[in-house]
């Protein structure tokens, strides 16, 4: 598609389940981020890949968290063993490269844990 | 710690006014700064970016002014539209390219 792609667009889970989320970035982007934001909130930094260079992990919050890019292109970001307080909306963006800050987002995932 | 911030969490304009929306930052060693607009239920939308060795720049009905001295980041929307209602946030970049966005304004236009 002509955009950044996310997936699922809403997903409500229960405590302590696990959820993936997915983002198809612009196709030829080389960096991608993923980003959290709260109700009402500013964005959250998470993580960010770019090229083959070994991703900025620092803004994970927990070790439950962790993301992987596979073939430079799609990205899974997995959330174990999810708890009340990770309910937001997951935005992922991607940009050209590194040099830009022209990122494109997502539409974000909605998530909810009961 | 580092932190990108907002001065006013709302502003409401009238319809054709001016409109300008404030951010302070506090790392003096960043290099670019970008604003973005998010409308409801959507993901944030670039709008106009500045480099630090610049202090002014303008695009379409948007200019974005940079004062480093006391690290004060500016947008300025011109003849505001109610289309323009949204959260605006500003963000920086230091080293490398993390991004770190601040809280962001609720810009109202009222009709």
């Amino acid at each position: 598609g002509a955009g950044v792609s996310q997936s699922p667009s809403n997903k409500v889970t229960e405590k302590g389940k696990d959820v993936e989320l997915r983002c198809d970035p612009i196709s030829g982007h080389t960096a991608l981020y993923w980003y959290r934001q709260s109700l009402g909130q500013g964005l959250e930094f998470l993580i960010y890949f770019q090229g083959n260079s070994a991703p900025d992990k620092s803004g994970l919050p927990s070790d439950r968290f962790s993301a992987e890019r596979t073939g430079g292109s799609v990205s899974t970001l997995t959330i174990q063993r999810t708890q009340q307080e990770d309910s937001a909306v997951y935005l992922c963006a991607s940009s050209l490269d590194w040099v830009t800050g022209e990122l494109f987002f997502g539409e974000g995932s909605r998530l909810t844990v009961l | 710690g580092e932190s990108v911030g907002l001065h006013l969490p709302t502003l409401s304009v009238q319809e054709g006014d001016n409109s300008i929306i404030n951010c302070a930052y506090s790392n003096s060693a960043s290099d670019y700064f970008i604003w973005y607009k998010q409308e409801s239920g959507k993901g944030p939308q670039f709008i106009i970016d500045i480099r630090s060795n610049m202090d002014k720049r303008q695009g379409q009905r948007v200019t974005v002014l940079l004062n480093k001295t006391v690290k004060h980041l500016s947008l300025q929307i011109a003849a505001t539209q109610p289309g323009d209602s949204a959260v605006y946030f500003c963000a920086e970049r230091t080293s490398g390219s993390r991004l770190t966005f601040g809280e962001g304004t609720q810009l109202t236009v009222n009709p």
